[in-house]
């Protein structure tokens, strides 16, 4: 079957870094995507991967290793607003996202 | 940007009433747009892929004469609720596929809160 795991919830200070990590068992593989949630509100793209290595966007970054299933999103300088989950989601063989349950993260003063 | 926007974005209805969302995509063509649920604290579930100008697929378990779909144009999707039930209260949330390259990305519409009394 398909599978993608992520932690349930994480915390972490603003102002400091936290990384996200998502692994992955799918039937085909088209790129892995990282989106944020905030409650009550649809998906954002944050970060796309299909090669392995890292994508660095501002203050986040998204690392791929497909021979090991693993990605992680990593985010530096935390702020208050980035509390939200984060959800690892694949595109299979059929182009269709499999979606982890998504990581809540919350972040302290 | 790619733009999806969905509407309503809240509605309260009630028991036995049908409800119907709309799912655009603004400023692109979208030959496939799709439907999902979210549960709380739960992770997306797919409903259905809808194709432009073709019957959509229903993934297992989802009542495709419960849950009306249509895609007519290449940048309208429409999800009706029929005979809505308070288990049927739930947050949909509709994508729509750009084919750019390499990159097979699904931009999302801002979803719509259903609440069934």
């Amino acid at each position: 079957g398909q599978n993608i795991d992520q932690p349930t919830e994480m915390t972490a200070t603003e102002g400091a870094i936290v990384q996200i990590n998502c692994t992955y068992q799918t039937s085909g593989f088209n790129g892995l995507f990282w989106y944020q949630q905030h409650a009550g509100e649809a998906p954002t793209f944050l970060s796309y991967n299909v090669l392995d290595g890292l994508e660095e966007k501002g203050r986040f970054s998204s690392f791929l290793s497909r021979s090991k299933g693993y990605s992680y999103l990593l985010l530096k300088e935390l702020q208050m607003k980035d509390s939200a989950s984060y959800l690892c989601a694949v595109m299979d063989s059929n182009y269709q996202l499999i979606w982890g349950a998504g990581t809540k993260l919350i972040i302290k003063p | 940007g790619a733009v999806v926007s969905q509407h309503p974005s809240r509605v309260i209805c009630k028991s036995g009433t049908s409800v119907k969302i709309e799912c655009r995509s603004l400023d692109f063509q979208a030959t496939t747009m799709f439907w999902y649920r979210q549960f709380p604290k739960k992770s997306l579930m797919l409903m259905a892929t809808s194709n432009e100008g073709s019957k959509a697929t229903y993934e297992q378990g989802v009542e495709k004469d419960k849950f009306l779909i249509n895609h007519a144009s290449l940048t309208l999707s429409t999800l009706t609720v029929t005979s809505a039930h308070p288990e049927d209260s739930s947050f949909y949330i509709c994508s729509a596929r750009r084919l750019a390259g390499d990159l097979n990305e699904q931009f999302f519409g801002p979803g719509t809160r259903l609440t069934v009394l």
